[in-house]
């Protein structure tokens, strides 16, 4: 069974930090490039960032650049994305999302809340 | 990286077809055929309708249909049913590894 289940998420200070984890299973992790996409509460889908299948270059959204690091251990079939200097605009639930091969997503896990407050 | 252009909701009845735009530029959607399509119900995780601006996954309807012009994709439901009451959200690569959605559409099934 093909799944994808995110951990790791909380409540957490401003300025504080956090690492979500994508425990992969049911496909070839190596071989597939990921994703962390995030939701503000009732707001749209963000692309945040991206990996390739083996981990060698990484792409972020500006909002996150600099602050956030998307990394994978391929022999735990794990993706990560730390996050550091978290801002209440972090706020979200964040969904890990496996590239599908032609630029779309075609498998999501079912999202991890982050709560950024005071 | 700015946001697709979407309409905030839209709304059709049962048996009706629908349209939903995104609206991109040059940059993202005018560029590349790979605008995808995601149907996201309340409390759920996003789910794949359509790729690669037509092209759909297996297990997908055929009433659930994708086009592009210029700078604006489409996706088209036809043979509305209670079911396809949902937040619809367009995607698009944007170059240099960055992907970048749209502002999401509220689908509500009259």
């Amino acid at each position: 069974q093909v799944q994808l289940v995110e951990s790791g998420g909380g409540v957490v200070h401003p300025g504080g930090s956090l690492r979500l984890s994508c425990a992969a299973s049911g496909f070839t992790f190596s071989s597939s490039g990921m994703h962390w996409v995030r939701q503000a509460p009732g707001k749209g889908l963000e692309w945040v960032a991206f990996t390739r299948y083996d981990g060698r270059d990484k792409y972020y959204a500006d909002s996150v650049k600099g602050r956030f690091t998307i990394s994978r251990d391929n022999s735990k079939n794990t993706l990560y994305l730390q996050m550091n200097s978290l801002r209440a605009e972090d706020t979200a639930v964040y969904y890990c999302a496996k590239d599908g091969g032609a630029y779309q997503l075609p498998m999501w896990g079912q999202g991890n809340v982050v709560t950024v407050s005071s | 990286q700015s946001a697709l252009t979407q309409p905030a909701s839209v709304s059709g009845s049962p048996g009706q077809s629908i349209t939903i735009s995104c609206t991109g530029t040059s940059n993202d959607v005018g560029s590349y055929n790979l605008v995808s399509w995601y149907q996201q119900h309340p409390g759920k995780a996003p789910k794949l309708m359509i790729y690669e601006g037509s092209k759909r996954p297996s297990g997908v309807s055929n009433r659930f249909s994708g086009s592009k012009s210029g700078n604006t994709a489409s996706l088209t439901i036809s043979g509305l049913q209670a079911e396809d009451e949902a937040d619809y959200y367009c995607c698009s690569y944007a170059s240099s590894r960055t992907w970048v959605f749209g502002g999401g559409t509220k689908l509500t099934v009259l």
